[in-house]
């Protein structure tokens, strides 16, 4: 069965570092997602990704947060300069068409700790 | 806004009990509902969905029903197994691409 793919699994950096997540969404699927879940509380949206740009995002995507595709696999998650509240599981997810009809696929997440 | 109440865990049962974890949603208009199922070290995997009210979503012996009138979306299962030991995430869709999600019950299967 085809896989979402999430590399590292485990990621520790300094506060203030600049980290990235990387993520293979299965091949075929259009529609690309982050999410993350804080120890403890909710999964929570971040992004989702259509098309090469950014189709919708939550407050808690600011500006220290980007997303890009830069080849025709990987899907990213980059955090500029990264604080202590930073640290959650980062899970990355796609979907075939918009998701409520095909439901989206997970990776099994990036645990990132900031130090 | 947007919210989904799922009971809080852990839940514990012996193996072949009967299970239910309650899941009530606020939302405007009729959103997609789903359970995903997260076992130890794993992601996310769907388990089931419903689209619209009445729906009943199963697979692997899970089932839960779309009620519109008690805005709910109980999972059950008749027969637990040791196997089925993991964490249930409630979520509806919000919008076109944003899932809101339920804060998990945790489920123990003792042998």
């Amino acid at each position: 069965e085809p896989e979402v793919t999430q590399t590292p699994s485990h990621q520790v950096t300094q506060m203030g570092q600049e980290v990235i997540l990387r993520c293979v969404p299965i091949s075929n699927h259009l529609y690309f997602y982050w999410y993350r879940q804080i120890l403890g509380q909710k999964v929570e949206f971040l992004v989702s990704f259509y098309n090469n740009e950014i189709s919708e995002k939550s407050e808690i995507f600011d500006d220290q947060f980007s997303v890009e595709r830069p080849d025709g696999s990987n899907f990213t998650l980059k955090i500029r300069s990264t604080k202590l509240e930073d640290s959650a599981m980062y899970f990355c997810a796609s979907s075939e068409g918009q998701g409520g009809t095909y439901g989206y696929t997970f990776g099994s997440g990036t645990r990132l700790t900031v130090v | 806004g947007d919210s989904v109440t799922q009971m809080e865990g852990p839940v514990t049962l012996s193996e072949e009990a009967f299970l239910t974890i309650n899941c009530t949603y606020t939302a405007t208009g009729y959103p997609s509902l789903f359970w995903y199922v997260q076992y130890p070290g794993e992601g996310l995997q769907l388990l089931l969905k419903a689209t619209k009210a009445d729906d009943k979503g199963s697979n692997k012996g899970f089932e839960a029903t779309y009620r519109k009138e008690t805005t709910s979306f109980h999972l059950e299962k008749g027969s637990v197994q040791v196997s089925d030991s993991a964490v249930y995430f409630c979520a509806l869709k919000r919008s076109n691409y944003q899932l809101i999600w339920g804060a998990g019950t945790k489920l123990i299967i003792k042998p």
